[in-house]
């Protein structure tokens, strides 16, 4: 099976520009999470999605949305871009139940803001 | 809330040491997970390790073991035989609740770990 997917691997936008990031899950997943990876730290929570209605929001901006698709896929949107928002932005998917609780990630959309 | 520490920033061994990386965690919820993750330069999070809040047994897979000790609230990780293959950074992540709530992470702010040849 393919594992998660995100597209683009990298952008370059300028700043107060809108941006889409797209992923999509491993098959048989219906959970997808973001996460924003700025270099030097660990990633940061930023939305997670189940069943296309979102279960969490990590402290992020409302310049920050998100939704899931019916087929589970998802996309992350930015708008107003800072060049704070300069990241890895990182997608997980997860199975649902206890057997299985680790999520796996993409390769990340790598963005830079100028 | 919740916190996970890797108070290491960088780690330097010689192929065929072992190295453990430590992680501590911090959480009022009896229900949680551990996880161990690796990311090379390509930058995507690779799955190592996970351990359940209910089961402090250590085990060994391969060349990697974990030392889960909920007394000191400490999830170290252990390389044995370190290769050249295993340099990156390795981050700690835990996530609280029921088994669903593994899809919010929370990570340390990871460890570099450089094996030289």
């Amino acid at each position: 099976d393919a594992g998660v997917t995100q597209s683009p691997t990298h952008l370059i936008k300028t700043r107060g520009q809108q941006v889409t990031l797209r992923c999509s899950p491993i098959s048989g997943h219906k959970s997808v999470s973001w996460y924003q990876q700025v270099l030097g730290q660990g990633p940061q929570f930023i939305f997670q999605y189940y069943e296309k209605e979102e279960r969490g929001r990590g402290n992020f901006p409302d310049r920050f949305s998100a939704r899931q698709f019916p087929n589970y896929s998802s996309e992350l949107n930015v708008n107003a871009l800072l060049l704070g928002d300069s990241a890895l932005y990182l997608c997980a998917s997860s199975r649902t139940g206890a057997t299985r609780p680790e999520a796996f990630f993409g390769q990340g959309t790598r963005l830079t803001v100028v | 809330a919740q916190k996970v520490t890797q108070a290491q920033t960088e780690i330097s061994v010689v192929e065929k040491e072992d190295v453990t990386l430590d992680c501590v965690y911090e959480t009022r919820d009896t229900t949680y997970y551990l996880f161990w993750y690796k990311q090379p330069p390509s930058g995507e999070l690779v799955f190592l390790i996970r351990r359940n809040s209910f089961d402090e047994q250590n085990e060994i897979s391969g060349r990697y073991s974990w030392n889960f000790q909920k007394s000191t609230s400490s999830f170290n990780f252990t390389i044995t035989a370190s290769q050249v293959v295993d340099s990156a950074v390795y981050f700690c992540a835990l996530s609280v609740g029921p088994s669903g709530s593994a899809r919010q992470l929370t990570f340390g702010s990871g460890t570099q770990l450089t094996v030289l040849p």
